[in-house]
């Protein structure tokens, strides 16, 4: 079945520091990825996608992500990250041909200052 | 970016009623649009999948006849809460299908709180 995982459920990290989030996915074939963020009670915003190409993928607020199909991985990055980065982040993911996204459990940051 | 909108963004109503949430796309059209449904502190769970100019395609679980979808044209839809109880009380999400060429991507609404006592 297709899934996404994202392994840690809340990170904390140091502002300034750099921030990575796990995202694994199972597909039969290469999988559609997103990652969005999620702001208290707000909808999702998208911070980037991936869908072919080049697999390191760049997205708005700094952020950048890294598709790796020999881990089956698409994981979040960012170099330094700021108090307003605290949010919920969400993996995303479906097949080439189908609209419904599968999500992952979502991943909790805070961020201390 | 691709802009969606939902009104309201937040409704309290008593037990009983019917409460409608519209959801639009703002700078594109979008033949299809998704209704979500967050509790705390989880991710979002699929309702339903609205097309436009057809039926709605719901998920296994989720009463169609409780939760009415309209997808009246490109850049609207709307979900219909009919007699809404306490247990109706959530999150709802909507999105938009931007599509453009054989990659197409959902952008999310602001979500509507909704409140039933």
């Amino acid at each position: 079945a297709q899934s996404v995982t994202q392994p840690d459920i809340h990170i904390t990290v140091s502002e300034g520091a750099s921030l990575e989030l796990r995202c694994n996915y199972s597909y039969g074939a290469t999988p559609y990825l997103f990652w969005y963020v999620q702001s208290p009670g707000q909808g999702l915003q998208l911070l980037l996608k991936y869908f072919s190409g080049d697999t390191l993928v760049q997205g708005i607020k700094g952020f950048e992500a890294e598709f790796k199909r020999s881990q089956s991985s698409f994981n979040l990055r960012k170099p330094s990250v700021h108090w307003s980065d605290a949010a919920e982040y969400f993996c995303a993911g479906r097949t080439g041909g189908g609209n419904k996204l599968t999500f992952g459990t979502g991943t909790q940051l805070k961020v201390e200052l | 970016g691709a802009v969606v909108s939902q009104h309201p963004s937040r409704v309290i109503c008593k037990s009983g009623t019917s409460v409608k949430i519209e959801c639009r796309s703002l700078d594109f059209q979008a033949t299809t649009m998704f209704w979500y449904r967050q509790f705390p502190k989880q991710s979002l769970m699929l309702m339903a999948t609205s097309n436009e100019g057809s039926k709605a395609t719901y998920e296994q679980g989720v009463e169609k006849d409780k939760f009415l979808i309209n997808h009246a044209s490109l850049t609207l839809s709307t979900l219909t809460v009919t007699s809404a109880h306490p247990e109706d009380s959530s999150f709802y999400i909507c999105s938009a299908n931007e599509v453009a060429g054989a990659a197409h991507t959902q952008y999310f609404g602001p979500g509507t709180r909704l409140t039933v006592l």
